[in-house]
């Protein structure tokens, strides 16, 4: 039974499109997170987000935006794709607190062309 | 903020030998480390984490790291390598009072030959 899903696994779009991969986690966590890593295999964080707060990376263009319909799935939408934008999106869960070990997804690799 | 460095990007080793892959950072409060692993198309699985207590943090598959606090190191070790061990490695921090936003290395390669 899979921890954290991604969904697509590969998603190849357009540049100027608009696009949305979704993450759902069972692990009853309470905080879910969004990843970037671009072709050099670097990891950077994008969001953070729980039910009362929502933390991002002042790096990330406005185009991204994280939606959590409930506390179990938190989608990434991409607006006006651009060609830099194409890198493995992400997705992981924690419980917070003490225990701060963070479940990942499988990630979505994306490419704009 | 915080940042880390893993100071090889690649590192080749022979079957059964050791290896120790190496890992510093710098903050301006106390953090949490962790190594994580990414096998080839995979997502990343936690290998160990050091939160407080005993420096010697031992993980899964036979790997291990030591938090030296006044060198800011937290170098990943482990005895004798297999095939399977090949795989990228991230060393990870994130601050104590402020959740788990990992803050990662940019990683590095082992390669075990048979």
């Amino acid at each position: 039974d899979t921890a954290v899903s991604q969904t697509p696994k590969y998603l190849v779009t357009q540049m100027g499109n608009d696009k949305s991969i979704k993450c759902e986690q069972n692990l009853g966590h309470d905080t879910m997170y969004w990843y970037k890593q671009d072709s050099k295999k670097f990891l950077k964080i994008m969001f953070s987000y729980n039910n009362k707060e929502l933390i991002i990376n002042e790096t990330v263009p406005n185009r991204f935006s994280p939606k959590s319909p409930d506390k179990a799935h938190l989608n990434l939408h991409i607006n006006s794709l651009e060609l830099g934008d194409s890198a493995v999106y992400f997705c992981a869960s924690s419980s917070g607190g003490m225990n701060t070990e963070a479940f990942f997804g499988q990630g979505t690799r994306l490419t704009v062309v | 903020a915080q940042s880390v460095t893993q100071l090889d990007s690649q590192v080749p080793v022979f079957e059964e030998a050791p290896v120790e892959l190496r890992c510093n950072y710098s903050s301006s409060v106390s953090v949490y480390l962790f190594w994580y692993v990414q096998y080839p198309n995979q997502g990343l699985q936690l290998l160990l984490k050091y939160l407080s207590g005993s420096t010697l943090v031992k993980g899964i598959n036979g790997f291990e790291a030591e938090f030296n606090k006044s060198q800011t190191s937290f170098h990943l070790r482990k005895p004798s390598v297999h095939i399977s061990d090949t795989a990228e490695y991230f060393c990870a921090v994130s601050p104590n009072n402020a959740g788990n936003m990992l803050t990662f290395g940019g990683g590095t390669r082992l390669m075990v030959k048979p």
